[in-house]
């Protein structure tokens, strides 16, 4: 089972951008999956964000204002999430998913918007 | 609108069995794939499997290989999951989701866009 990495936390203030990471195991090539977002709040179940293949094949969840975004790094064979104009309620946790042949989530990143 | 309503609390016994209901409406039940995942507290979420809900082919994590079966009833428009052998570890929120279309008994990936309430499983003596 391949293992996505995400760092445990993150912080910003109001209005900054937060840049979110989710980097894949060195025998899968980033550039051949869908990544995609979720964010989860306390007591609540996931909700999902967007997916990001390429600049040209991506797609946001439905109501997911545009200030979310995905990006790759292939460099890096990362998964990226950037949120601008940070507000209060962006704090949550959020988790990088591809799906293979099963499923793998990340770890997850606690993004605290100071 | 889509909803996938889960069924409530349990509480068990190690090395009992637990089986779990997803009942989904607003959408053709058999064009979906239906998965599980699980969330231990304070952890991260954890992919179970998943069940294509036209032919009922399923396909589970290594994991839990063995112990876990993903069932539908297509004339209810439900999911199942059980869980058997319940370890205290097993204590977690259990989640169903919607993700994966189906067309000509194929499933093509697709978000998680619906998921269930949850459905927290306690594993006692």
């Amino acid at each position: 089972q391949p293992v996505l990495t995400q760092p445990p936390s993150s912080s910003a203030s109001p209005g900054e951008s937060a840049r979110l990471t989710c980097t894949l195991p060195s025998d899968i090539n980033v550039a051949t999956y869908n990544i995609y977002w979720y964010q989860q709040k306390p007591g609540s179940p996931p909700r999902y964000l967007l997916y990001y293949y390429s600049d040209s094949d991506q797609g946001q969840g439905s109501g997911v204002p545009s200030r979310f975004s995905g990006s790759k790094d292939a460099s890096a064979n990362t998964g990226i999430l950037l949120i601008s104009g940070l507000q209060s309620e962006d704090e949550a946790d959020y988790y990088c998913m591809i799906w293979p042949s099963n499923v793998v989530f990340g770890g997850g990143t606690k993004l605290t918007v100071l | 609108q889509v909803q996938l309503v889960q069924s409530g609390a349990e509480v068990k016994k190690p090395g009992a069995s637990v089986k779990l209901s997803c009942k989904a409406s607003g959408y053709t039940f058999t064009t979906y794939a239906m998965h599980w995942v699980r969330q231990a507290p304070g952890q991260r979420l954890e992919w179970m499997g998943w069940i294509n809900a036209d032919n009922g082919d399923s396909k589970y994590s290594q994991k839990f290989q063995g112990r876990v079966t993903i069932t539908t009833d297509t004339s209810a428009s439900t999911a199942y999951m059980e869980l058997s052998s319940l370890r205290f570890e097993d204590t977690a929120v259990y989640y169903c989701a919607r993700a994966g279309t189906v067309t000509a008994g194929t499933v093509t990936t697709s978000p998680f866009g619906y998921w269930g309430q949850g459905t927290l499983v306690t594993v006692s003596s």
